[in-house]
């Protein structure tokens, strides 16, 4: 089956570094999505990767290994604005896009 | 770039009555457009996939004959819930794909939030 496992919760203090993991095991693999999505709004597109590797973009980088069927989001200089839950989604061989169930990030003064 | 619209973005309604939501994308052209439901405190849930000019696909569990998609042009698709009841109330959210490729980036609208009476 197609999977995608993110930690429900974490939480981190303004000023600081948080890393948000997620790992995938799906039916082929044409590239990894994270999504950012404040309470009671819709997701924003924060990056993409589908090479292994790093893609930054201001505060916020991702990094993506193939081989280890996992990525990671990097939020720096965390802002209390950046409490939000954090989607991680696959497209798959099909071009399905498989979604976790995201990651609720919590910062604190 | 890659903005998307929806419309209403809220909607309390009557048990029984239809509800159409609109979805556009304002300044790129999308052949493929999503529809999502969210739960409170739950993930995203892909109800159809909608082409321009065609049916659209729906996912496993979703009655089509409830849920009405219509992908009349490259910039428009509507969902229109019908004779809805308490239980569809949710997050009603679209997305279109930027781009031709199957693996291009989906833009999200901003949501519709529909309560049903």
């Amino acid at each position: 089956g197609q999977n995608i496992d993110q930690p429900t919760e974490m939480t981190a203090t303004e000023g600081a570094i948080v890393q948000i993991n997620c790992t995938y095991q799906t039916s082929g693999f044409n590239g990894l999505f994270w999504y950012q999505q404040h309470a009671g709004e819709a997701p924003t597109f924060l990056s993409y990767n589908v090479l292994d590797g790093l893609e930054e973009k201001g505060r916020f980088s991702s990094v993506l290994s193939r081989s280890k069927g996992y990525s990671y989001l990097l939020l720096k200089e965390l802002q209390m604005k950046d409490s939000a839950s954090y989607l991680c989604a696959v497209t798959d061989s099909n071009y399905q896009l498989i979604w976790g169930a995201g990651t609720k990030l919590i910062i604190k003064p | 770039g890659a903005v998307v619209s929806q419309h209403p973005s809220w909607v309390i309604c009557k048990s029984g009555t239809s509800v159409k939501i609109e979805c556009r994308s304002l300044d790129f052209q999308a052949t493929t457009m999503f529809w999502y439901r969210q739960f409170p405190k739950q993930s995203l849930m892909l109800m159809a996939t909608s082409n321009e000019g065609s049916k659209a696909t729906y996912e496993q569990g979703v009655e089509k004959d409830k849920f009405l998609i219509n992908h009349a042009s490259l910039t428009l698709s509507t969902l229109t819930v019908t004779s809805a009841h308490p239980e569809d109330s949710s997050f009603y959210i679209c997305s279109a794909r930027s781009g031709g490729g199957e693996a291009d980036t989906q833009y999200f609208g901003p949501g519709t939030r529909l309560t049903v009476l």
